[in-house]
């Protein structure tokens, strides 16, 4: 099965400034490369994503960057708020379907 | 914006005993999924449900689970005889298809066997 890491699990940064999650994965037929951010008590909330055919793609202050042939991912912040607390999760899928497998997760802390 | 919601948002039980969460999914969305995190734990894939009926499951997903969708709108997990380690937060999503669309969780249920 795949098998996802993240790091790192635990990041601080100051206010406004940025943030980088890196994914590894084992199965080279993902083809669909999500994140989500979890804050307390909530459930899994998707941030931005991208599909393999693309390399980057950005969306306001979050962009996620693929590298298939190394078979990682990252997630960027920029001018971090204190609202992006949260923990984030990497959660490739592939195959066609959508059974994500997430990775360990990364508390994100922005420190005012 | 539609979303997944989950009843209850708290579920105490004791050791061998039913539950049943139960999850109503975004209305035209067409499979159905559950998940669970054990605390400050990674998020776990359990079981996926498509056309009334499951399409993929994990090895957690054993004979103590099943789902089942009753009437058109709910979606549930039954777990038929709790265990301690059945303790977690239980996450349902939902997605139109499976080819371009995100998967939406509801804010789960924490269950807790004691």
């Amino acid at each position: 099965g795949e098998n996802v890491e993240q790091h790192p699990s635990t990041l601080s940064v100051q206010e406004g400034d940025s943030a980088v999650i890196k994914c590894t994965y084992s199965d080279s037929a993902s083809n669909y490369f999500p994140w989500y951010k979890q804050e307390l008590g909530k459930g899994p909330q998707l941030i931005i994503d991208i599909r393999s055919n693309v390399g980057e793609k950005k969306d306001q202050r979050i962009a996620v960057t693929l590298n298939k042939t190394a078979k990682h991912f990252s997630l960027h912040i920029t001018e971090t708020q204190p609202e992006d607390s949260a923990v984030y999760f990497c959660a490739p899928a592939g195959g066609g379907g959508n059974k994500l497998t997430f990775g360990t997760g990364t508390q994100l802390k922005v420190e005012l | 914006e539609p979303e997944v919601t989950q009843t209850p948002s708290h579920q105490v039980t004791q050791m061998g005993q039913e539950v049943i969460l139960r999850c109503v999914p975004i209305s035209n969305h067409l499979y159905f999924y559950w998940y669970r995190q054990i605390l400050g734990q990674k998020v776990e894939f359990l079981v996926s449900f498509y056309n009334n009926e499951i399409s993929e499951k994990s090895e957690i997903f054993d004979d103590q689970f099943s789902v089942e969708r009753p009437d058109g709108s709910n979606f549930t997990l039954k777990i038929r005889s709790t265990k301690l380690e059945d303790s977690a937060m239980y996450f349902c999503a939902s997605i139109l298809d499976r080819a371009n669309s995100p998967l939406h969780f509801g804010n789960g249920t924490r269950l807790t066997v004691t």
